[in-house]
């Protein structure tokens, strides 16, 4: 069965202090892995699209990378701004446009 | 641009009404997606179309649950009738190739 798991289920942050979040997927087919943000009583935000294994992508304090079997968010110097729900998604070769969402890291960020 | 539109943004109705929800895409994007989410479950694809055409409704929970997409600027959701463990939020996301942009959410109490 696909599954995408996420890490840990919440993180409390200091100002400035680095950490990463991991997203990891069982499924047989990945046509791409995809990151986003989701503040309280809002819909989430697109941040990011990862295609292949060695893959990076980057805005502004966050990077987000991709090996074979997860996916790592790497918040660097976070900022109290960027207290969010972090959510993975994957999209699979026989799905069409269909994702599945892992159910998230919470990140709180303290001043 | 605008984003993707829904409405209500917020529903309280009692158990047993019907209730509509609705959904304007952004414009040029030719997929949509219905997604329900809930904290026990996280975020759930209810179902999506592809140029107007539904192409996966196996997400949808009952036969209570019907959606539609009369043309590419305009979907509804609808539950008839309504139960308290419909209470969730409900998003509306459109993409034109890969990534998903999502409305603000319709939040629905159902007592």
């Amino acid at each position: 069965e696909d599954q995408v798991t996420q890490s840990p289920e919440a993180l409390r942050l200091q100002e400035g202090e680095s950490s990463s979040l991991n997203c990891s997927y069982t499924v047989s087919g990945l046509r791409g892995l995809f990151w986003y943000r989701q503040d309280p009583g809002k819909g989430p935000e697109f941040l990011f699209t990862l295609y292949s294994a060695g893959e990076e992508k980057e805005k502004e304090r966050l990077k987000a990378t991709l090996t074979k079997k997860e996916s790592f968010l790497h918040i660097t110097a976070p900022k109290p701004e960027d207290s969010a729900t972090y959510l993975c998604a994957v999209r699979l070769t026989d799905s069409w446009g269909k994702l599945q969402f892992g159910a998230g890291t919470q990140v709180v960020v303290t001043p | 641009d605008a984003g993707v539109i829904q409405s209500p943004r917020h529903e309280v109705t009692e158990m047993g009404q019907e209730v509509t929800l609705r959904c304007k895409p952004i414009s040029g994007h030719n997929s949509l997606f219905w997604y329900r989410q809930t904290m026990m479950r996280g975020l759930e694809l209810l179902i999506y179309f592809n140029n107007n055409v539904p192409i996966d409704d196996s997400g949808m929970p009952e036969d209570r649950f019907s959606a539609k997409m009369p043309n590419a600027s305009f979907s509804t959701l609808k539950i008839q009738p309504s139960e308290p463990r419909d209470s969730a939020v409900y998003f509306c996301a459109s993409s034109r190739q890969n990534e998903q942009y999502f409305g603000p959410g319709t939040r629905l109490t159902v007592t």
